[in-house]
């Protein structure tokens, strides 16, 4: 079965701390596609990243970054320098490589950036 | 990236009665889903619209409850019937093709009294 798991509920810190939300994925297909959503107070979810099983390396988009580890099966999401605006919360998702092409989410980590 | 917009943004409905989203993305998406999203909680999918065909529902929802048209590849509606308290959430679109990025329309906010 696929599954996503999500165990920080919810993260505080303060302005400028780095933070880590963790990401643990299920999963018997080798091929498999990641993704990492932002959802701020306003309701949206915002699309942050895709990633699919077969590429590891990690990538950094401003103060954003993503390290992905097949062998412990986790995609875990840093904020360095949090910021304010960063306050939302957070969903991974794992999408499966048949014809539906549903994603499976999280259950979410809340992040609170306080000032 | 698509650009996806639904309608209305917010409703507040009475107990039995029924409410129509509707969801326009601004380019042709093969595949067009509906999630549900309860207070607090993570996204569960309530079906997936292509089409041309009828929707596939997940475990849990049926057609009766909500119904979902697709007419063509740029437009979709779900509908939430018979209203009750326990159908308050955010209803949420999302449109995308195969293993690409899948985007997600700002949220329908329903709110049953």
């Amino acid at each position: 079965a696929q599954k996503v798991t999500q165990a920080q509920t919810e993260i505080s810190v303060v302005e400028k701390e780095d933070v880590t939300l963790d990401c643990v994925y299920e999963t018997r297909d080798t091929t498999y596609y990641l993704f990492w959503y932002k959802q701020p107070p306003s309701g949206e979810l915002v699309f942050l990243i895709r990633r699919n099983s077969f590429d590891e390396q990690n990538e950094i988009s401003g103060r954003y970054s993503w390290n992905f580890q097949k062998s412990t099966s986790s995609f875990n999401f840093t904020i360095t320098a949090s910021q304010v605006v960063d306050s939302a919360v957070y969903f991974c998702a794992l999408k499966r490589p048949d014809s539906s092409y549903k994603l499976i989410f999280g259950s979410g980590t809340r992040l609170l950036v306080r000032p | 990236s698509a650009v996806i917009s639904q309608k209305p943004s917010r409703d507040i409905c009475q107990r039995g009665t029924s409410l129509t989203i509707q969801c326009q993305v601004d380019s042709q998406v093969t595949m067009m889903f509906w999630y549900r999203q309860q207070p607090g909680q993570s996204l569960t999918l309530i079906a997936t619209a292509n089409q041309g065909s009828e929707a596939t529902y997940e475990s849990g929802f049926v057609i009766d409850k909500f119904p979902i048209s697709r007419p063509n590849l740029t437009f979709s509606t779900l509908t939430v019937s018979n209203l009750s308290p326990e159908d308050s959430s955010i209803y949420l679109c999302s449109g995308g093709g195969g293993y690409n990025e899948q985007f997600f329309g700002p949220g329908t906010r329903l709110t049953v009294l």
